[in-house]
């Protein structure tokens, strides 16, 4: 499809295992966001790459998150040793410039057990 | 710390009628703010943004007003029908990729 792939859509996790969740953007487009949403709540920024240079990571919550898009397309979030406050959805969102004109996935719905 | 917040969590009106959803932020420095609508288990959809130097601007069936005195904005969905239930988010923005979400109002539509 024309969007933005995320991959896998559902993942469960056992705690204290590691996961990788993929994000493939809208071919093209050089920014790309990852966003954290809590269950009945707003999505909430994590990192931020334009091409494959990692501009913000102010919001990753812990050394635990660590983000890479090596080739300036793809990118994949990794977190280590998941706790089950890491339960949410994770957004991936792509766009030519900013987040003002991004468009997000579906999501990957990460539930920790 | 910095915030965007909605006042009302949930939102039910006839099919046919207008929508109001409104949202308080307080960073006065925003460069601009965007509505958004979430369906279950899609992503957050754009629907209109207004820079901060505008008060008002429309879309298709959608209006965003813009309140610095107040810190206040809103989203208004003239004649609401069925394929707008969702949650609704507004959001608040400046240079880079970090977005300030609210809360969410989650608008039901009754046929």
């Amino acid at each position: 499809g024309a969007g933005v792939s995320q991959s896998p859509r559902y993942k469960v996790a056992k705690r204290g295992q590691d996961v990788a969740l993929r994000c493939d953007p809208i071919s093209g487009h050089v920014s790309l966001f990852w966003y954290q949403q809590a269950l009945g709540q707003g999505p909430e920024f994590l990192t931020y790459f334009q091409n494959e240079a990692q501009l913000d990571k102010s919001g990753l919550p812990s050394d635990r998150f660590f983000a890479e898009r090596p080739e300036g397309s793809v990118s994949t979030l990794k977190i280590q040793r998941t706790q089950q406050e890491d339960s949410a959805v994770y957004l991936c969102a792509s766009s030519l410039r900013s987040i003002s004109e991004a468009f997000f996935g579906q999501g990957t719905r990460l539930t920790v057990v | 710390g910095e915030s965007v917040g909605l006042h009302l969590p949930t939102l039910s009106v006839q099919e046919g009628d207008n929508s109001i959803i409104n949202c308080a932020y307080s960073n006065s420095a925003s460069d601009y703010f965007i509505w958004y609508k979430q369906e279950s288990g899609k992503g957050p959809q754009f629907i209109i943004d207004i820079r901060s130097n505008m008060d008002k601007r429309q879309g298709q069936r959608v209006t965003v007003l813009l309140n610095k005195t107040v810190k206040h904005l809103s989203l208004q969905i003239a004649a609401t029908q069925p394929g707008d239930s969702a949650v609704y988010f507004c959001a608040e923005g400046n240079q880079g990729g970090k977005l300030i979400f609210g809360q969410g109002t989650e608008l039901s539509v009754k046929p």
